[in-house]
């Protein structure tokens, strides 16, 4: 089944260490792909997104992720994590005919900086 | 700012009721969302709607049922609620992306959420 997956269902890190979440999607054709965070007790927001051209893209906060077409893996990455990150991360694809797309979440990380 | 506002934060129903959850968007988007978000599995695409009396099936559409009367509204509803419809319940709205047009470039493709609306069927 097509489907979204995201690889780390838990991590835990201290500040200043290095994080890499882990999406890969299973459509084919033309994708658009999202990074979406929701913090403790907050409305889910965007992170970053591609839609085409340079693979790797910036979002807010420090945050990149790097689309890898032959992988189709699009992960997210930030060089120094901070308290504040503390959060779920949510990997999404957006699919579908002109108009009338949906979009497909994975099933979620959530993050937990350690002070 | 794009306000996604979902009427009721926090509901609590017996098996059986019939529920309502309404969503309301300021930002003449057209096309608009509900997800159930469950620990572990994450969102999970309900129904969605693209224009005004439309609606298409997402990926869990059993036991639910929308309404799309006007633009800005986009109403779920449980009719006969069951304790495996205990969740969180997104609404989300997004502007419409047509190929080829103006409005893909124009358009983030962002998907604006609401805060939720936690409903508990006992």
């Amino acid at each position: 089944a097509q489907s979204v997956s995201q690889h780390n269902h838990h991590v835990i890190l201290s500040e200043a260490a290095s994080l890499e979440l882990g999406c890969n999607y299973s459509y084919g054709g033309t994708v658009n792909l999202f990074w979406y965070v929701q913090y403790p007790g907050q409305h889910l927001q965007l992170l970053l997104k591609y839609f085409s051209g340079d693979p790797l893209v910036k979002g807010i906060k420090g945050f990149e992720a790097e689309f890898i077409k032959s992988k189709f893996s699009f992960n997210l990455r930030k060089p120094s994590v901070q308290w504040s990150d503390t959060a779920e991360y949510f990997c999404a694809v957006k699919k579908g005919p002109s108009g009338t797309y949906k979009y497909i979440f994975g099933t979620g990380t959530r993050l937990k900086v350690l002070a | 700012d794009v306000k996604v506002t979902q009427s009721s934060r926090y509901l609590v129903k017996r098996t059986g009721e019939k529920v309502f959850l309404e969503c309301v968007q300021d930002m003449d988007h057209e096309n608009m969302f509900w997800y159930r978000q469950d620990p572990g599995l994450g969102l999970r695409l309900i129904y969605f709607s693209y224009d005004v009396k439309m609606k298409e099936k997402g990926d869990i559409p059993e036991g639910y049922s929308v309404s799309r009367e006007k633009k800005e509204r986009f109403s779920l509803i449980l009719e006969s609620a069951s304790t495996n419809q205990t969740s969180m319940y997104l609404c989300a709205s997004s502007l419409i992306w047509i190929r080829g047009t103006i409005q893909e470039i124009a358009n983030t493709g962002e998907l604006f959420f609401g805060e939720g609306s936690r409903l508990t069927v006992l």
